[in-house]
């Protein structure tokens, strides 16, 4: 079946401007994360949804990142006011509750944002 | 706070080598334990888990064990291959919340 996807796969933007990531995760699947990947290090996490709610969004940096999934399907990351430290990848994963907090999370492709 | 420290990349080793990568972590209570890999130009994928004390994970040909009283769960395979060079993420995973917490990545490039 269709993995996790997230649109676009790259995007580049102007410091200040604001931007969408978008993810879809795999259908039925009710957790959904956020991490980022800087170059050369492992991913930290951002936000964890739980259905339509935010469970944990103790990784997001600043009020300049905001997320959300108001059908509890879809997921937008939105970056306002974007500063060249945020260029990184951005990842999505979703995980399906059958299998426990300690389940599989699958992980998207990757939004690779670069701010100029 | 949780924190997980892998060893150094890139690690560089001939076909049918030895490989351990080394990973170990600090966290309060008792987490479940990860390995996950990027291969090149792919998206994160699990290759294996651990979720108690003295389990072992396996998966590919690669092994972890959770080792409580080291704090470690170092990645090992007997032999390996040209097709498992990628980057190699150690991680552990809180029951609370399920945000998992990954180390710096190991680069390892293995060479026929």
């Amino acid at each position: 079946g269709a993995g996790v996807s997230q649109t676009p796969s790259n995007k580049v933007t102007e410091k200040g401007k604001y931007v969408e990531l978008r993810c879809d995760p795999i259908s039925g699947h009710t957790a959904l994360y956020w991490y980022r990947q800087s170059l050369g290090q492992g991913p930290e996490f951002l936000i964890y949804f739980q259905g339509t709610g935010a469970a944990d969004d103790s990784g997001l940096p600043n009020d300049r990142f905001f997320a959300v999934r108001p059908e509890g399907s879809v997921s937008t990351l939105k970056i306002q006011r974007t500063e060249r430290g945020d260029s990184a990848v951005y990842l999505c994963a979703s995980r399906s509750v059958a299998g426990g907090p300690a389940g599989e999370q699958f992980f998207g492709p990757g939004t690779r944002l670069t701010v100029l | 706070g949780n924190s997980v420290t892998q060893m150094e990349g890139p690690v560089t080793l001939s076909e049918e080598a030895f490989l351990t990568i080394n990973c170990t972590y600090t966290a309060t209570g008792y987490p479940s334990l990860f390995w996950y890999v990027q291969y090149p130009g792919e998206g994160l994928q699990l290759l294996l888990k651990a979720t108690k004390a003295d389990d072992k994970g396996s998966n590919k040909g690669f092994e972890a064990t959770y080792r409580k009283e080291t704090t470690s769960f170092h990645l090992e395979k007997g032999s390996v291959q040209v097709s498992d060079s990628a980057v190699y993420f150690c991680a552990l995973l809180k029951n609370q919340g399920g945000k998992l917490i990954f180390g710096q990545g190991t680069e390892l490039s293995v060479k026929p």
